[in-house]
C-alpha cells in the first residue's frame, strides 16, 4: 500500500492567500484526522472524519479553517485567509474501523510558511 | 480526558548503550498506547502498541515498550542505541471507545557516536 498520501509537500504562501492541502488517506480505512504541528503547541488533531462525515471538529482554531471529505479517497484543510501564524506541519493520517486500539497511520505532512 | 507526559524534553545515549524514552499517561477507562517516531523533514511512523495481553511490546527496529499499569507508564525502551535512532519519538493515548489520540510533547533522542 503507498500509505497516506499528501500533497503539497511544502507551500509558501504570501498572508492572506487561499492555501489548500490535500489527502489521499489508506483504501479502505474508515477514518482520517488532520492534525497540525508546531514548535509551540506539539502536535493538535485538528478534526477528524468517520466514513467521509465530520466527528469532531473542535480542534480547528476558526473559522479560516474548514476541512472536507467528498469521498473516501479525498480530503482537503482549506485555510482562508492564510495568516503568518498558520505556519506549522499538517498532517494527514488515517486508520481503520472504530476500535480505539487500531493504528493511526500518517502522511509525510504538508510544510506550511505564510509569510 | 486522555492525556500523555513526555517528562525529558532531551535523552543523549552513547551509540550501543541502553536507550530509555519516558512516558507517563492518564485515561478514565482501559489505555490503548503507542509510540510514533519522527525522522527530520517526515511524518510520523508507528512502532509498537499496547492494546491488551503481554506488558512487554516488542515492535519495530528493535524498540520494545513496558506497560505498567500500577505507574500509569509505558516507557520506551531499547537494548543497544544506534547513532540512526537519532529522531524524535512521541508517545500517545487513546482511551476506550474513544478516536481521538493525544499525543504529548515528544522526546528529542541524540545518539552520539
Amino acid at each position: 500500500d503507498a500509505g497516506v498520501i499528501q500533497s503539497p509537500r511544502h507551500e509558501v504562501t504570501e498572508m492572506g492567500q487561499e492555501v489548500t492541502l490535500r489527502c489521499k488517506p489508506i483504501s479502505g480505512h474508515d477514518y482520517l484526522f488532520w492534525y497540525r504541528q508546531t514548535m509551540m503547541r506539539g502536535l493538535e488533531l485538528l478534526i477528524y472524519f468517520n466514513n467521509n462525515v465530520p466527528i469532531d471538529d473542535s480542534g480547528m482554531p476558526e473559522d479560516r479553517f474548514s476541512a472536507k471529505m467528498p469521498n473516501a479517497s479525498f480530503s482537503t484543510l482549506k485555510i482562508q485567509p492564510s495568516e503568518p501564524r498558520d505556519s506549522a506541519v499538517y498532517f494527514c493520517a488515517s486508520s481503520p474501523d472504530r476500535s480505539s486500539g487500531n493504528t493511526i497511520y500518517f502522511g509525510e505532512g504538508s510544510w506550511l510558511t505564510v509569510v | 480526558a486522555q492525556s500523555v507526559a513526555q517528562p525529558e524534553d532531551q535523552v543523549n545515549v552513547a551509540e550501543g548503550n541502553p536507550l530509555t524514552v519516558k512516558c507517563t499517561y492518564s485515561v478514565s477507562g482501559n489505555p490503548y498506547l503507542f509510540w510514533y517516531v519522527q525522522y527530520p523533514n517526515r511524518g510520523l511512523q508507528f512502532l509498537l502498541k499496547y492494546i491488551t495481553g503481554d506488558n512487554l511490546v516488542k515492535g519495530s527496529y528493535g524498540f520494545e515498550a513496558e506497560f505498567n499499569k500500577s505507574q500509569t507508564s509505558f516507557h520506551l525502551k531499547k537494548p543497544s542505541a544506534l547513532v540512526s535512532d537519532s529522531a524524535l519519538y512521541f508517545c500517545a493515548v487513546r482511551d476506550y471507545g474513544n478516536n481521538r489520540l493525544a499525543f504529548g510533547k515528544g522526546n528529542q533522542v541524540v545518539v552520539i557516536p
